[in-house]
């Protein structure tokens, strides 16, 4: 069965600092993936995805995210911390035969920011 | 504004009693979706609709369950037999191929008392 694995629940970094949350994802063949982000209380919204093509994808608020498919992963950047990045962010997957959208999510990360 | 709209923000349940979540789209998105969201397990899919007046059970519906009788209405009903209903539930909408993004409502958070 397909899943996600988001190492860390909880990442912590100064503002200004780097930002990387990891995401690894099990399938032997390479699946649509997302990443998308909770504000407390919120709804899901999608920073950026993966289908085809170009292998470095560009997002809302400055990330980025590259899909590896060597390592199976699809990592989310920012070169930059903001305070308003704080959040919870999901890695998310859909098999490319599903004819569903049933997503798979990781278990998420929490980004604290720190001034 | 296109978007999803959930109904109650919050949502208070005796034991016992079943709840209807109210969940709208004003997107013509053919696809609906219904998640439970619980802390450290990311979201679980419930149910989803692909088509009025069909739906299909995902990977966690015992206890709920959910009607499509319009295409911009896809309610969530928790019933008693769902043992442990205390959690952030989303609704979300699809257009298309499973390609494309997911569009997801502010969410109701049930409590049981």
């Amino acid at each position: 069965a397909q899943s996600v694995t988001q190492l860390g629940s909880h990442v912590s970094v100064s503002e200004g600092a780097l930002v990387l949350l990891r995401c690894n994802y099990s399938s032997s063949v390479p699946p649509y993936l997302f990443w998308y982000v909770q504000y407390p209380n919120q709804g899901l919204q999608l920073l950026l995805k993966y289908t085809t093509g170009a292998t470095l994808v560009k997002g809302i608020n400055g990330f980025e995210a590259e899909f590896k498919k060597s390592e199976t992963s699809f990592h989310l950047t920012k070169p930059s911390a903001h305070m308003s990045d704080a959040a919870e962010y999901f890695c998310a997957v859909t098999r490319r035969s599903s004819n569903t959208g049933k997503l798979i999510f990781g278990q998420g990360t929490t980004l604290q920011v720190k001034p | 504004d296109g978007g999803i709209t959930q109904s109650p923000k919050y949502l208070f349940r005796k034991e016992g009693q079943n709840v209807t979540l109210s969940c709208e789209q004003n997107l013509n998105h053919d696809a609906m979706y219904w998640y439970r969201q619980d802390p450290g397990q990311g979201l679980r899919l419930i149910y989803y609709s692909q088509i009025v007046n069909d739906f299909q059970k995902g990977d966690i519906a015992e206890g709920y369950s959910v009607s499509r009788e319009k295409k911009e209405s896809f309610p969530l009903t928790v019933t008693s037999a769902q043992k442990n209903p205390t959690a952030f539930y989303l609704c979300a909408s699809q257009q298309g191929l499973s390609y494309n993004e997911q569009f997801f409502g502010p969410g109701t958070r049930l409590t049981v008392l």
